[in-house]
Parts: C-alpha cells; sequence; structure tokens
C-alpha cells in the first residue's frame, strides 16, 4: 500500500529563497511528524501535527519555519529566507493516532541543498 | 532534558559476527523506547520496540531488552548478514508529552562480506 510520500525529493536552491515542502501521510493517519535529519546532528524534532492543530511549535528552529496541515491530510513545511544551515533532509512520518505502540511510519525525506 | 546516546560508528564486522550496538538513555517516567532502521536510500523504518521495564522487542533476528535499572536499550543480533548495512537510531517517546521521539544521532553499520 502507498506510505508517506514527500515531495520534491531533492531541492537546490539559493540562500534567501523560500521553500515549500509537502508531505502526504498514509491515509487514516491523523497524527503528522516532521524532523530535520542534518549531517552530525543526527534527527532532530520540529513540530507535531494531531489533526490540523499543532500543539508544540517549539520545536521550529527559528521564526522562518512555519508548517501547516489541512484537512487532516497534506501538511506543508514552509521555510522562508533560507540560510546555508537550512541544508538537511526533511524527514515527514505518520501514525494512526498518539498512542506508542502506533509506530511512526517515515517518508523518503526532501534533501533540501541551499547553495 | 530527555535525551538518547549511541554508540558513535562506523561500526564495521563481518558476516556471521555478533553485533551489539550500545543505547543508553536519560528520561523521567517511563518512556517508550525504539530501535528504527535507515537502509541505504531509503526512509527510516521501525526495527522494534518496547513500551516498559523489561520488555524485549525483536525483529529479523535483532533484539533489545529495556532496562530500567541501567536506562539502557542495547541492540544485539546474534549472526548478521551484509543485508544488515544500514544506519541504526535509539529513539525514546514520553507519551503525553507532545509525543516527539527523540533520537540518537544514528550508528552506521558495515557488514563485510
Amino acid at each position: 500500500g502507498a506510505g508517506v510520500s514527500q515531495s520534491p525529493s531533492n531541492k537546490v536552491t539559493e540562500k534567501g529563497k523560500d521553500v515549500e515542502l509537502r508531505c502526504d501521510p498514509i491515509s487514516g493517519h491523523t497524527a503528522l511528524y516532521w524532523y530535520r535529519q542534518s549531517l552530525g546532528q543526527g534527527l532532530e524534532f520540529l513540530i507535531y501535527f494531531q489533526g490540523n492543530s499543532a500543539p508544540d511549535k517549539s520545536g521550529l528552529p527559528s521564526d522562518r519555519f512555519s508548517a501547516e496541515r489541512t484537512g487532516g491530510s497534506v501538511s506543508t513545511l514552509t521555510i522562508q529566507r533560507t540560510q546555508q544551515e537550512d541544508s538537511a533532509v526533511y524527514l515527514c512520518a505518520s501514525s494512526y493516532s498518539r498512542v506508542a505502540n502506533q509506530p511512526q511510519h517515515f517518508g523518503d525525506g526532501t534533501r533540501l541543498s541551499i547553495l | 532534558g530527555d535525551s538518547v546516546t549511541q554508540m558513535e560508528g562506523p561500526v564495521t564486522l563481518s558476516e556471521e559476527a555478533f553485533l551489539t550496538i550500545n543505547c543508553t538513555y536519560t528520561a523521567t517516567g517511563y518512556p517508550s523506547l525504539f530501535w528504527y532502521v535507515q537502509y541505504p536510500g531509503e526512509g527510516l523504518q521501525l526495527l522494534l520496540k518496547a513500551t516498559k521495564a523489561d520488555d524485549k522487542g525483536s525483529n529479523k533476528g535483532f533484539e533489545a531488552t529495556y532496562r530500567k535499572e541501567t536506562t539502557s536499550f542495547h541492540l544485539e543480533k546474534g549472526s548478521v548478514q551484509v543485508s544488515d548495512s544500514a544506519v541504526y537510531f535509539c529513539a525514546l517517546l514520553q507519551m503525553n508529552r507532545d509525543d516527539k521521539i527523540i533520537f540518537g544521532k544514528g550508528t552506521r553499520l558495515h557488514i563485510l562480506p
């Protein structure tokens, strides 16, 4: 069956440009998560959605980062005025519900390179 | 705050060798513990999990036991294969605390034929 889909798979852009990353979760999954995988930093939690609401946005690295989710499905992560330190792989995950026994299923990620 | 520490890689072993990847955590309460695996060119996959002390998670020949007394969740496999070459991430999840998974930095494993 269809897994978590992220697009684009790769994005190269110039410093200062805005980028938008998209995540299509598994159908029926109410919880959606964004992580960032930076070289040498491991995996970093960014934000979590239950339905369309994000109860905790404190993981977002700066006010240049924002995320939204509509219709309880697709989510977009937007980075404004990109900086070189934003270069990373951005991973999206979804799970059936907010229960520890329900695993988070990950997409293949978007590799973002800021020139 | 909560954190996960795992042994740095890369770890290089010969096929059929015994594998241990150490993972320790710092957390209050009783988090759930996970091992995720990332094969080359693929996304993260859940390998195994344990949700309470003394639970043993197992999958694909890998095992890890939730040890609260030593705050550890070491990953083991008795006989590794070339196809096990991947990056392994230890992680914890605190329920009712915004549900964010906290990952270790990952351990790259190379298995030589």
